[in-house]
């Protein structure tokens, strides 16, 4: 597509419940980012994908959370049993290629999540 | 280890007035980037500028210019006669070319408010 993509752009869940956030990249971006940016805080960096793979999973906050990328194009980022301080937006963010750090990243408008 | 520091939490000024971002940046690497970003209301982060760690010359495009100098690890960002379409957050970025980490850094972002 023309951009990232992210949906749902909002989402409303109650605490205890699964939810996932899906992210369609640039075609032709090899490398996807998922962040997290919480009220007033600045973007947490959660896990990169170079292709469907994750070499840096560091940032991820707990087990809770997971994501994965399939043919090498849409991630979907998912919480299992949501807690208030999981609520935020979730950004994700593609580039042409990771390996150099000189590359721009082009983010998608972010997913809001809240949790009541 | 990286870091990037944005001490200006928020900034008000009047339309026309010029204003700096500071952005203060750690890194053992010396191979680097450093990225400004723009965050509107809409919540989409846009990219301004990207500067390599070998280039320290100022730039300038239309109203912004970036001031990077390595003898203080600060990449800021001034805005001349500034407008109420530049109330934003703005972020400032740093990723490392030798790190195998493919992170990039964001700072706490400052939020810019152009009143007219």
């Amino acid at each position: 597509g023309a951009g990232v993509s992210q949906s749902p752009s909002n989402k409303v869940t109650e605490k205890g419940k699964d939810v996932e956030l899906r992210c369609d990249p640039i075609s032709g971006h090899t490398a996807l980012y998922w962040y997290r940016q919480s009220l007033g805080q600045g973007l947490e960096f959660l896990i990169y994908f170079q292709g469907n793979s994750a070499p840096d999973k560091s940032g991820l906050p707990s087990d809770r959370f997971s994501a994965e990328r399939t043919g090498g194009s849409v991630s979907t980022l998912t919480i299992q049993r949501t807690q208030q301080e999981d609520s935020a937006v979730y950004l994700c963010a593609s580039s042409f290629q990771a390996g150099s750090g000189a590359n721009v990243l082009t983010f998608g408008a972010g997913s809001r999540l809240t949790v009541l | 280890a990286q870091k990037v520091t944005q001490a200006q939490t928020e900034i008000s000024v009047v339309e026309k007035e010029d204003v700096t971002l500071d952005c203060v940046y750690e890194t053992r690497d010396t191979t680097y980037y450093l990225f400004w970003y723009k965050q509107p209301p809409s919540g989409e982060l846009v990219f301004l500028i990207r500067r390599n760690s070998f280039d320290e010359q100022n730039e300038i495009s239309g109203r912004y210019s970036w001031n990077f100098q390595k003898s203080t690890s600060s990449f800021n960002f001034t805005i001349t006669a500034s407008q109420v379409v530049d109330s934003a957050v703005y972020f400032c970025a740093l990723s490392e070319a030798a790190s195998g980490t493919y992170k990039y850094i964001f700072g706490t972002g400052t939020r810019l408010k152009v009143l007219a």
